[in-house]
């Protein structure tokens, strides 16, 4: 059982350049996010999705597109990369643990630096 | 929808004193508070939360407790260790809105030997 796991863990890109972040999970978990986080900074919900072909945008999804074919893959997009989208991209799963409440499970993150 | 805020943003504690992190929220609806800490250079990871119905919730050192009539929620840590420095985040959920979590921006806690 290896939870989320996501690729690549580090990645440079230059501007204008696009790439997909990969995420997968196996805990047939239904829900899954896509978070970044800036240096210094808290997390910020970029898309999420509910199920498979079910997904909606968060806080900051501008520069961004998701796609969910299957329950284990949430793979994340970034067209036309910009420096401000240099950060740590966290991707998550989660469960219900009753009553609507939704417990994360994160991946290990992946760096990725615009330049 | 929810909107969580957070204080402070920075806590620094001597070892062994407690530690207090403050969350209010603006949805009445709210019914699930977590909690999670994220180490340097790690994922964030969940380690209390608390359900509407619940007025205290302990877990060894860590407790958290929650008003519903001023919506907010309060992470307490007491006999600090130099293992709780981390980044400390909360949040707030609806049942209505349950998949959609979005943090509270954080507090970077401190650990002073």
């Amino acid at each position: 059982n290896a939870g989320v796991t996501q690729t690549p863990k580090f990645r440079i890109l230059k501007i204008g350049q696009s790439m997909t972040l990969q995420c997968t999970q196996d805990m047939n978990h239904n829900y899954m996010y896509w978070y970044r986080q800036d240096p210094g900074m808290g997390l910020k919900l970029i898309y999420y999705s509910v199920g498979a072909g079910i997904t909606d945008k968060g806080e900051v999804p501008n520069g961004y597109n998701v796609s969910r074919s299957t329950t284990e893959d949430f793979p994340l997009r970034l067209e036309l990369a910009a420096p401000s989208q240099t950060s740590v991209y966290f991707c998550a799963s989660s469960y219900s643990v009753g009553a609507g409440a939704n417990v994360l499970t994160f991946g290990a993150g992946s760096r990725l630096t615009v330049l | 929808g929810e909107n969580v805020e957070q204080h402070p943003s920075t806590l620094s504690v001597q070892e062994g004193d407690s530690a207090v992190i403050k969350c209010t929220y603006s949805d009445s609806a709210s019914n699930y508070f977590p909690w999670y800490k994220q180490e340097l250079g790690k994922r964030p990871q969940l380690i209390i939360d608390i359900r509407s119905n619940v007025g205290e919730k302990k877990d060894q050192r860590i407790a958290v407790t929650l008003n519903k009539t001023a919506k907010h929620f309060s992470l307490h840590i007491t006999e600090t260790q130099p293992e709780d420095s981390a980044v400390y985040f909360c949040a707030a959920t609806a049942y209505s809105s349950a998949s959609k979590i979005i943090f509270g921006s954080g507090t970077r806690l401190s650990i002073r030997p």
